[in-house]
């Protein structure tokens, strides 16, 4: 178990939907990272935060959004949803810059 | 930017068999990570490497990093059912200007059987 609790585990939803995805991330950790899993792209960066404050952004949608709140959970929302965004989304959480990324289980997200 | 490139793609081996996994980079490595995922579920982490010529081992598991030729290697010895996933190699994301930015980019992943 690495610490890391996002939720749901699954979610269904249809096009155009809009979702918030959660994570929790590891006791004492301050940096939150999203990632997005497909076959085809691997594992993508989308964006980092560290103690409330975005620090990274990477290839993230316009339609994609996140934030860390004070009690350094972190939410990921997903909106104008297309069959194309189906994909595992992961969250991390780090100690600092350059420490191991602690991975939770993932979202399966499937839009129909 | 930065890549990274893993080899094999695949890989299906005996049990008991020895087996290498490698892992390249289109840009100088300051921090080399390595994951295992089973399908489906999150990453595992295994081990980070930071110094050329550092090797770590876990187990049955064994990592180099050669800083010098961009590269890392993953070597399990004895291989057993339980070694079956995805292993993945992560490194740190360097700017334009060759800084960290704090986050890991990832390989492809190389898929590992093993048969009973």
């Amino acid at each position: 178990d690495s610490g890391v609790t996002q939720t749901p585990k699954h979610l269904i939803t249809a096009t155009g939907q809009r979702v918030t995805l959660r994570c929790s991330p590891r006791s004492g950790d301050l940096s939150v990272y999203w990632y997005q899993q497909s076959l085809d792209q691997g594992l993508q960066f989308l964006i980092q935060y560290y103690n409330g404050e975005e620090r990274a952004k990477g290839n993230i949608l316009e339609r994609f959004s996140a934030q860390q709140f004070p009690d350094l959970h972190s939410e990921l929302n997903l909106s104008s949803l297309e069959l194309g965004d189906s994909a595992l989304y992961f969250c991390a959480s780090s100690l600092r810059t350059n420490s191991p990324l602690h991975f939770g289980n993932g979202t399966r997200l499937t839009v129909t | 930017s930065q890549e990274l490139e893993q080899s094999p793609q695949s890989l299906i081996v005996q049990e008991g068999k020895n087996l290498t996994i490698n892992c390249t980079s289109s840009k100088t490595l300051y921090g080399l990570y390595w994951y295992k995922q089973k399908y489906g579920e999150g990453l595992i982490f295994l081990m980070m490497l930071q110094k050329g010529g550092e090797e770590k081992s876990h187990e049955k598991i064994t990592a180099k990093l050669d800083e010098k030729k961009q590269q890392s290697s993953l070597h399990i010895t004895a291989s057993q059912p339980s070694h079956a996933g995805i292993y993945l190699c992560g490194a740190d994301n360097l700017g334009v200007y060759g800084g960290s930015q704090g986050n890991l980019i990832f390989g492809k992943g190389t898929k590992l059987s093993v048969k009973p």
